[in-house]
């Protein structure tokens, strides 16, 4: 398969804290995106970065991704309870569909 | 835009009976995609179109699943004859030319 794997599946943090989720995949991609799905909602499209960037940044959200290493991760920096959600990693493999990881669940304490 | 919509919200029905789920795209977007997302299995990608052209169905599960686009504002994902293992959220999402997908809310399927 080529589903991404995320690591945490599950993180718990204390508001004001840093949050950091990693994405691994199998195969070389044209993008790499993150997503944000809150509990009973649709998936919402966060920050895309491209096969040829290495970071990128869209307000607390940092991104960073080493096509070395098949891997991205996602910093969201002075987290929010509002930051609360599951976050997913889409990757792109030059066709017209995403694959998406397996999703890291973020409990932000206020 | 009102983004996209799908209906219904919820659905329970008895297995053996036909279930039908609609989603309308977001106007100008020009493909449309329909996953279903379990506890178990993730989010999994069901068929996806093109220009109201279906691209790939491999990810239907089996024949009792099909989806059609009869025009570029809606689209529709059948299952017939629903089993409780279909239980799960469906969503719609649909994307222009930015490898974005935007998705609807979903519908939560409970199959009895």
């Amino acid at each position: 398969s080529q589903q991404g794997e995320e690591d945490p599946q599950a993180l718990s943090i204390q508001e004001g804290e840093n949050a950091t989720m990693n994405c691994s995949y199998k195969t070389s991609i044209n993008n790499l995106q993150w997503y944000r799905q809150n509990s009973g909602r649709g998936l919402v499209h966060l920050i895309l970065i491209r096969s040829n960037e290495r970071e990128k940044h869209s307000g607390r959200l940092r991104v960073t991704l080493d096509t070395s290493k098949k891997s991205s991760s996602l910093l969201i920096t002075a987290s929010r309870a509002a930051d609360t959600a599951s976050y997913f990693c889409a990757t792109d493999h030059n066709t017209d569909k995403l694959i998406f990881g397996t999703g890291t669940r973020l409990q932000v304490f206020p | 835009d009102a983004g996209v919509i799908q209906s219904p919200r919820h659905e329970v029905t008895e297995m053996g009976q036909e279930v039908t789920l609609r989603c309308k795209p977001i106007s100008g977007h020009n493909s449309l995609f329909w996953y279903r997302q379990t506890m178990m299995r993730g989010l999994e990608l069901l068929i996806y179109f093109n220009n109201n052209v279906p691209i790939d169905d491999s990810g239907m599960p089996e024949d009792r699943f099909s989806a059609k686009m009869p025009n570029a504002s809606f689209s529709t994902l059948k299952i017939q004859p629903s089993e409780p293992r279909d239980s799960a959220v469906y969503f719609c999402a649909s994307s222009f030319g930015d490898d974005i997908q935007y998705f609807g809310a979903g519908t939560r399927l409970s199959v009895l």
